[in-house]
């Protein structure tokens, strides 16, 4: 079974005080990993998605690397509005579906 | 802007009741799948129709839970008889369907309360 651990479950952050979020995952064979932003009562929006090991992908403030066992997340001078709750999912080999992580909810305060 | 809009927003209904979300998508797509997240929880998969059939579904998907594409347009999910425990949000994503992977675009979701 594909497993998606997210850390920190929540982080407090300063405006302009960048960091990263950890998405840790197993599966059976990777077809791809994906980050997703959602905000409170809204759908989950996509940001990113990452193939392979070394590879990374930008927008704006916000930086997605991958290994063969971990994903990170960075938020560079991070603004109030880039508050939400960020969620990391796998897609295996073997089918379409997205296993979901409990997801790191960023708060940054002005 | 969504690629997909859903309806209702928000259902309410009593334990035992037939409910049915719908899911419109923007342009003609093959590929949809229904998420849930009950609140607090993580987002979990329900089951994904491809080409008028479902091509996966989790063990959660169970006799209670049926989806269709009643008229080409519309995707639909139904929930036979509602448990206090469906309440949730409901996700209707659309795949892309190309590439090495399958992209998902959520729409906003339908707030479903079993009271």
């Amino acid at each position: 079974e594909d497993q998606v651990t997210q850390s920190p479950e929540a982080l407090r952050l300063q405006e302009g005080e960048s960091s990263s979020l950890n998405c840790s995952y197993t599966v059976s064979g990777l077809r791809g990993l994906f980050w997703y932003r959602q905000d409170p009562g809204k759908g989950p929006e996509f940001l990113f998605t990452l193939y392979s090991a070394g590879e990374e992908k930008e927008k704006e403030r916000l930086k997605a690397t991958l290994t063969k066992k971990e994903s990170f997340l960075h938020i560079t001078a991070p603004k109030p509005e880039d508050s939400a709750t960020y969620l990391c999912a796998v897609q295996a080999l073997v089918a379409y579906k997205l296993s979901f992580g409990a997801g790191t909810t960023v708060t940054v305060r002005a | 802007e969504p690629e997909v809009t859903q309806t209702p927003s928000h259902q309410v209904t009593q334990m035992g009741q037939e409910v049915i979300l719908r899911c419109v998508p923007i342009s003609n797509h093959l590929y949809f799948y229904w998420y849930r997240q009950i609140l607090g929880q993580k987002v979990e998969f329900l089951v994904s129709f491809y080409n008028n059939e479902i091509s996966e579904k989790s063990e959660i998907f169970d006799d209670q839970f049926s989806v269709e594409r009643p008229d080409g347009s519309n995707f639909t999910l139904k929930i036979r008889s509602t448990k206090l425990e469906d309440s949730a949000m409901y996700f209707c994503a659309r795949g892309t369907g190309t590439g090495r992977t399958d992209t998902q675009y959520f729409g906003p979701g339908t707030r479903l309360t079993v009271l």
